[in-house]
């Protein structure tokens, strides 16, 4: 089975600092994987995707993560944060099935910035 | 022009009632989804139905039924609604294909409270 696990539940920082979101998976076989980010009382947006076609992917936002084999990871960074990226950012691992597919969500990390 | 929506919004109801939850997307997909967000912001697929066949039941009680008229809608059905059942449900759609890395393009939700 697969599976993500996102270290921090709630991550705080200062307004132009280094936006760091720990996402660590659980797969047997190569994984897709997810960033999506949840604005208060919305639904879900896809930051970026991994797919195997580059380790290094950028996404909307300023947002961007680096898939790491070795480690299992796929840390989401953002060189400065901005007061509107208080949200709630969820990591996610996808299987293939039927013509969809199935997502397994982290626990997702509250992220806080402050001025 | 909105891509997934749902009605209604809120929903707000007294135990052991009936309820449903619509959801239309307009991008064309041949897959839609609902998940449930529970208290704890925590994210779990509940069914998926690819060209108006369902391809993803999770472990979900049988007092949800979801029924999916056409392609472009997928609407959740829900019996003798229990206090349990509160949280915020999603509706989510995304290209078909084999493939696990389409991306999902979600609702902004409906939030069910059962008193």
């Amino acid at each position: 089975a697969q599976s993500v696990t996102q270290l921090g539940s709630h991550v705080s920082v200062s307004e132009g600092a280094l936006v760091l979101l720990r996402c660590n998976y659980s797969s047997s076989v190569p994984p897709y994987l997810f960033w999506y980010v949840q604005y208060p009382n919305q639904g879900l947006q896809l930051l970026l995707k991994y797919t195997s076609a580059a380790t290094l992917v950028k996404g909307i936002n300023g947002f961007e993560a680096e898939f790491k084999k070795s480690e299992t990871s796929f840390h989401l960074t953002k060189p400065s944060a901005h007061m509107s990226d208080a949200a709630e950012y969820f990591c996610a691992v996808a299987r293939g099935t039927g013509g969809g597919n199935k997502l397994t969500f982290g626990t997702g990390t509250q992220l806080k910035v402050e001025l | 022009d909105t891509a997934v929506s749902q009605t209604p919004k809120y929903l707000v109801t007294q135990m052991g009632n009936d309820k449903s939850i619509k959801c239309e997307q307009n991008l064309g997909h041949d897959t839609m989804y609902w998940y449930k967000q529970d208290s704890k912001k925590f994210l779990k697929i509940m069914f998926s139905y690819n060209n108006k066949e369902l391809i993803i039941n999770e472990t979900v009680p049988n007092r949800f039924s979801p029924k999916s008229p056409d392609k472009a809608h997928l609407n959740l059905h829900i019996n003798s609604l229990e206090l349990g059942d509160s949280a915020v449900y999603f509706c989510a759609s995304s290209q078909g294909g084999l493939a696990g890395y389409n991306e999902q393009f979600f609702g902004p939700g409906t939030r069910l409270t059962v008193l």
